[in-house]
């Protein structure tokens, strides 16, 4: 257990709607980054908080935001979705906001749009 | 693309050490190595990382040249729970972190 949460384990939607999935770090944690691994696509890097601000963004599309709240935990938002945005989807938190810290993911959200 | 080459799976018997290379030619003066491990459909596993020294903890050792264009991931005593996905990244130390990961290694642990 790396001590990052992430809710809901399972989703499943139609193609249109609107999802959120949630990430909560590890205590005393200030970054959080959001992955996201389809099968053809392996682990994509999406966005990056640290202690609310955004610090880099990867390949995340603009039907995609996200946003790290003061308490820390980070909402992923993903709007008309689409089949091919069926995938897992981490969170991974780290101390710091960057390197040299280590991250530590959380178990994932699997996300089925049908 | 990422910034690694890995093998894209390697076999290792039970008890033996795996040894897992990564080709980082391009790596820059800040740029560090970090390993992570990813077994079926967990969330990947942080493991080890450096930046030009060896270093080795609890779980691993990581060995970095020194013109730092490649570097192996050794497991000193593989067993089954070690089968994963092994990723090799380099992170640069600045603030536009944007992580890529490639394909990663499949290491199955044979008994």
């Amino acid at each position: 257990d790396s001590g990052v949460t992430q809710t809901p384990k399972h989703l499943i939607t139609a193609t249109g709607q609107r999802v959120t999935l949630r990430c909560s770090p590890r205590s005393g944690d200030l970054s959080v980054y959001w992955y996201q691994q389809s099968l053809d696509q392996g682990l994509q890097f999406l966005i990056h908080y640290y202690n609310g601000e955004e610090r880099a963004k990867g390949n995340i599309l603009e039907r995609f935001s996200a946003q790290q709240f003061p308490d820390l935990h980070s909402e992923l938002n993903l709007s008309s979705l689409e089949l091919g945005d069926s995938a897992l989807y981490f969170c991974a938190s780290s101390v710091g906001g960057g390197v040299p810290y280590e991250q530590y993911f959380g178990p994932g959200t699997r996300l089925t749009v049908t | 693309d990422a910034k690694t080459t890995q093998p894209p799976s390697m076999d290792c018997a039970e008890g033996r050490a795996a040894n897992l290379p990564c080709n980082h030619s391009t790596i820059s003066g800040n740029e560090y190595v970090y390993w992570y491990r990813q077994i079926h459909s967990q969330g990947p596993q942080y493991i080890i990382h450096g930046l030009k020294n060896n270093e080795t903890n609890e779980m691993a050792s990581l060995i970095i040249t020194e013109d730092r264009k490649s570097s192996t991931l050794i497991l000193p005593h593989a067993t089954l729970r070690d089968t994963a996905v092994y990723y090799c990244i380099v992170r640069a130390s600045n603030r536009d972190d944007k992580i890529i990961f490639g394909k990663g290694t499949r290491l199955h642990i044979l008994p």
